[in-house]
């Protein structure tokens, strides 16, 4: 079972465009959306997070908007450039006891900004 | 501050033949993690350990994967017999363990299966 569905697969956006990148959660106990972001030959590092409490939550040109009843989260990159072409995963936390927290990530989208 | 390290980067082997990982976290990050990740997919978790106890390794195949957390500290994992299937990158991650806590990754280990 698929616990984080994310979309697109791939993505290309002229430079300065607007990237949206959605995920949808089936997971109630989810109680942390992170977004991370990978380059080539690197792990995933931590871009953005929200708490679903908030609606939305930006960070420079990073916003997330959340929208808890429809369980659904999504990112948008302002002003895209071409050092943001990278490929980004959607999570979603849960605290799975004993003082740890168990991400579920979604499959990844391929951005690659043109210039 | 060092981030988390992996060796090796790049591992090739025939199939059958054993194989291992090894991980460093972050110094004083108390969880561990490693993950799978297949080409074009999102990590998925293998094995969760908290300081030297592994509290979920629901995931981890037993029959030929193992893994352990000697101390507490560094982690190994290992692949005996590796299959073809089992080619991916091989992802470590620490953390601190709080609700907000961001999980830092390694650069992981390509693994190949001949």
């Amino acid at each position: 079972q698929q616990q984080v569905k994310q979309s697109p697969q791939s993505l290309i956006v002229q430079k300065g465009g607007i990237s949206i990148i959605n995920c949808a959660y089936e997971n109630t106990a989810f109680d942390y959306f992170p977004w991370y972001q990978q380059f080539p030959g690197k792990g995933p590092a931590l871009l953005i997070a929200i708490r679903p409490d908030v609606s939305e939550k930006k960070e420079g040109r990073f916003t997330i908007s959340f929208n808890k009843s429809a369980k659904q989260f999504s990112l948008h990159i302002m002003d895209s450039q071409p050092g943001d072409s990278a490929t980004y995963f959607c999570a979603g936390q849960r605290d799975s006891g004993a003082g740890s927290y168990q991400l579920t990530f979604g499959k990844g989208t391929k951005l690659s900004v043109i210039p | 501050e060092a981030g988390v390290v992996q060796s090796p980067r790049y591992k090739i082997i025939e199939k059958k033949q054993p194989v291992a990982f090894w991980c460093n976290p972050i110094s004083g990050h108390n969880t561990l993690y490693w993950y799978l990740q297949n080409l074009g997919q999102g990590p998925e978790l293998l094995i969760r350990y908290e300081n030297e106890e592994a509290v979920d390794d629901s995931q981890l195949p037993k029959d030929r994967f193992s893994a352990e957390r000697l101390k507490g500290v560094d982690s190994t994992l290992k692949i005996q017999p590796a299959e073809l299937g089992d080619s991916a990158v091989y992802l470590c991650a620490s953390s601190q363990g709080e609700v907000t806590d961001t999980q830092y990754f390694g650069p992981g280990t390509r693994l190949t299966v001949l």
